[in-house]
């Protein structure tokens, strides 16, 4: 089976700022993905980073980088220079890679807000 | 990049009717789509796997005679809430993955929203 642990109902940052949120995750897979996801108020699901199990080094998109610690089974999520439009719920999920098509299994997700 | 276009974005209608919500992969083939319902301030829960050609996967807890899904084509999934009632009132989001690379992204519909009076 496979989990997904958000413990942050709730983050605040300055714009501007760098903002970490947090996600630990745990599986029997031995190669697996994870992945990065912002619900906006709107509510559509925008997918921002991905991080292979396999893959040696951490994921960066953009503004978005992904501190991927497989020993400690985290894939923390860093936004830096935060912006107004930052503010959303974020979702940490994993999907294992092994076999067949399997599910994404998402955490309960982190409410970003960016004060000004 | 790839999207997802889900249809309509926004429903209300009376107790009893039923509603259909497409999903539909607009420049990629996806042999398995995903349906979602999602509480105000929670995660998303995944309701039910839609493979091409062959019945849903339904994940336990979930009423297939209630949510009925088909998905007739590589590009189009459809989720059809059967006598609707106040309590099926929900945001209800599709997803889908390119047939491609394990280790592709799903993407998202944008969402319906639907309300039962």
């Amino acid at each position: 089976a496979q989990k997904i642990t958000q413990t942050q109902p709730g983050m605040f940052v300055q714009e501007k700022e760098a903002v970490t949120l947090d996600c630990t995750y745990d599986t029997s897979d031995p190669s697996y993905g994870l992945f990065w996801y912002k619900q906006p108020s709107s509510g559509e699901m925008i997918f921002l980073i991905y991080q292979g199990s396999y893959d040696q080094q951490n994921a960066t998109e953009g503004r978005y980088s992904l501190n991927f610690q497989k020993a400690r089974k985290s894939a923390n999520l860093v936004i830096s220079a935060s912006q107004l439009g930052d503010s959303a719920m974020y979702f940490c999920a994993m999907r294992g890679l092994n076999t067949g098509f399997q599910k994404l299994v998402f955490g309960t997700g982190t409410r970003l807000l960016v004060s000004p | 990049g790839a999207v997802v276009s889900q249809h309509p974005s926004r429903v209300i209608c009376k107790s009893g009717t039923s509603v259909k919500i497409e999903c539909r992969s607009l420049d990629f083939q996806a042999t398995t789509m995903f349906w979602y319902r999602q509480f105000p301030k929670k995660s998303l829960m995944l309701m039910a796997t839609s493979n091409e050609g062959s019945k849903a996967t339904y994940e336990q807890g979930v009423e297939k005679d209630k949510f009925l899904i088909n998905h007739a084509s590589l590009t189009l999934s459809t989720l059809t809430v059967t006598s609707a009632h106040p309590e099926d009132s929900s945001f209800y989001i599709c997803s889908a993955r390119d047939r491609g690379t394990r280790d592709q992204p799903q993407h998202f519909g944008d969402g319906t929203r639907l309300s039962i009076l």
